[in-house]
């Protein structure tokens, strides 16, 4: 079947612009994960939704990061006013339910920010 | 808090012989415990977890790990290692305590190389 899908797949921006980074998730699972890689680093967690609501957005460095998930399937990872800090591989995992469940990762998208 | 610590950064093993890459985790609460392997340019792909049970787990391609509870340690083995298997290794714990997240704490990674 389908696995986890993230577009684009590649964004490059200048400092101060808005991007907005997409995930489609494995149908019927109803746990998604952000997760930011930097290099030569660790996945490290953003945010958690189960279902519609964000359940822990703990892992967020800041208000210009913002994530929704408004049908409890697709979700959307919002940065604004980019900065170069921000660069850095961009996962979203999904599993059938959190609690011990796998989490399936997608490609990731890669920002770069100029 | 939980971590998970990957002591080497790269391994290098010849082409047949047996392989392990470490990894030892701290966590409040039972550790659910699991490898991810991934290839450049590429996503991370699962390998094998360790939720309860059985000490020795075994995963896809030939991998498997054990799981020591006193030495708080989750090292993944393969008894006959191959080229392809050249890649980065992240091991990642999360628990059954805190917030109820269950999100997934990774190590910094470790490069295996199989020599030919």
């Amino acid at each position: 079947g389908a696995g986890v899908s993230q577009t684009p797949s590649n964004k490059v921006t200048e400092k101060g612009k808005y991007v907005e980074l997409r995930c489609d998730p494995i149908s019927g699972h109803t746990a998604l994960y952000w997760y930011r890689q930097s290099l030569g680093q660790g996945p490290e967690f953003l945010i958690y939704f189960q279902g519609t609501g964000a359940a822990d957005d703990s892992g967020l460095p800041n208000d210009r990061f913002f994530a929704v998930r408004p049908e409890g399937s697709v979700s959307t990872l919002k940065i604004q006013r980019t900065e170069r800090g921000d660069s850095a591989v961009y996962l979203c995992a999904s599993s059938p339910r959190p609690g011990g469940e796998t989490q399936y990762f997608g490609p990731g998208t890669r920002l770069l920010v100029l | 808090a939980q971590s998970v610590a990957q002591p080497e950064d790269q391994v290098n093993v010849a082409e047949g012989n047996p392989l392990t890459v470490k990894c030892t985790y701290s966590v409040s609460g039972n550790p659910y415990l699991f490898w991810y392997v991934q290839y450049p340019n590429r996503g991370l792909q699962f390998l094998l977890k360790y939720i309860t049970g059985d000490n020795l787990v075994k995963g896809s391609y030939g991998f498997e790990a054990v799981f020591n509870k006193s030495q708080t340690s989750f090292h993944l083995k393969k008894p006959s290692a191959l080229v392809s298997d050249s890649a980065l290794y992240f091991c990642a714990v999360s628990s059954t305590s805190g917030a109820g997240s269950y999100q997934l704490t990774f190590g910094k990674g470790t490069k295996l190389s199989v020599i030919p």
